[in-house]
């Protein structure tokens, strides 16, 4: 089936120490998200790709980087966790053309920083 | 700018009981509406959409109708059943410069009881 597929489920980091949580997609879509959310909120958009271009949200901390070097992939790196980033992290796609007008999630990441 | 607001849980019901969730939104432009279901240590599903005023999204008994002139999506369900009990998020999805930015509640906790 195609579907959004995350790796790890679940990350356990040490604090200050670099992490990469990966995401790829078998649906060809051409918008990749990822968003945080923390225990008991709502998710919160960290950027997204539009095709090749990278869209930050304007509180994203300097902290969080993405690289996607194709249409199936996109990276979430982030440089120096800190306690405070302990969450759940969730890629999701959507198509800006046809029908489709919601996003696609994945499994999401837990990660934890010790 | 855009946001989505529904009711806060946690709503505990007894097998077989009336659902309602409230949610309702502001935002510019005609959003479309979604709700997702979130189960434990899971990404978010889809659970049903409306993407133009007085649609009816309805899924696995599930409805959900958008009403603009009220700015709400409630979610109703005639008889829930323990498999039901998760976090519902109600969301919408406004188009910038050419994708879909998506907004999520704060979500709603659901537990049926046997």
């Amino acid at each position: 089936d195609a579907m959004v597929i995350q790796n790890p489920r679940y990350q356990v980091t040490q604090f200050g120490k670099p992490v990469t949580l990966s995401c790829s997609q078998t649906l060809n879509h051409n918008v990749m998200y990822w968003y945080q959310q923390k225990s008991s909120q709502a998710p919160k958009l960290l950027f997204h790709y539009y095709d090749k271009d990278f869209n930050n949200e304007a509180d994203t901390p300097d902290n969080f980087q993405s690289r996607r070097p194709n249409t199936s992939f996109c990276f979430l790196d982030i440089r120096s966790p800190g306690l405070g980033d302990t969450a759940m992290y969730l890629c999701a796609t959507s198509v800006t053309t046809g029908r489709y007008t919601e996003a696609f999630f994945g499994q999401g990441t837990r990660l934890t920083v010790v | 700018g855009d946001s989505v607001t529904q009711m806060e849980g946690p709503v505990t019901l007894s097998e077989e009981a009336f659902l309602t969730i409230n949610c309702t939104y502001t935002a510019t432009g005609y959003p479309s509406l979604f709700w997702y279901v979130q189960y434990p240590g899971e990404g978010l599903q889809l659970l049903l959409k409306a993407t133009k005023a007085d649609d009816k999204g309805s899924n696995k008994g599930f409805e959900a109708t958008y009403r603009k002139e009220t700015t709400s999506f409630h979610l109703e369900k005639g008889s829930v059943q323990v498999s039901d009990s998760a976090v519902y998020f109600c969301a919408l999805s406004t188009s910038r410069a050419g994708t879909y930015k998506y907004i999520f509640g704060t979500g709603t906790r659901l537990k049926v009881l046997a």
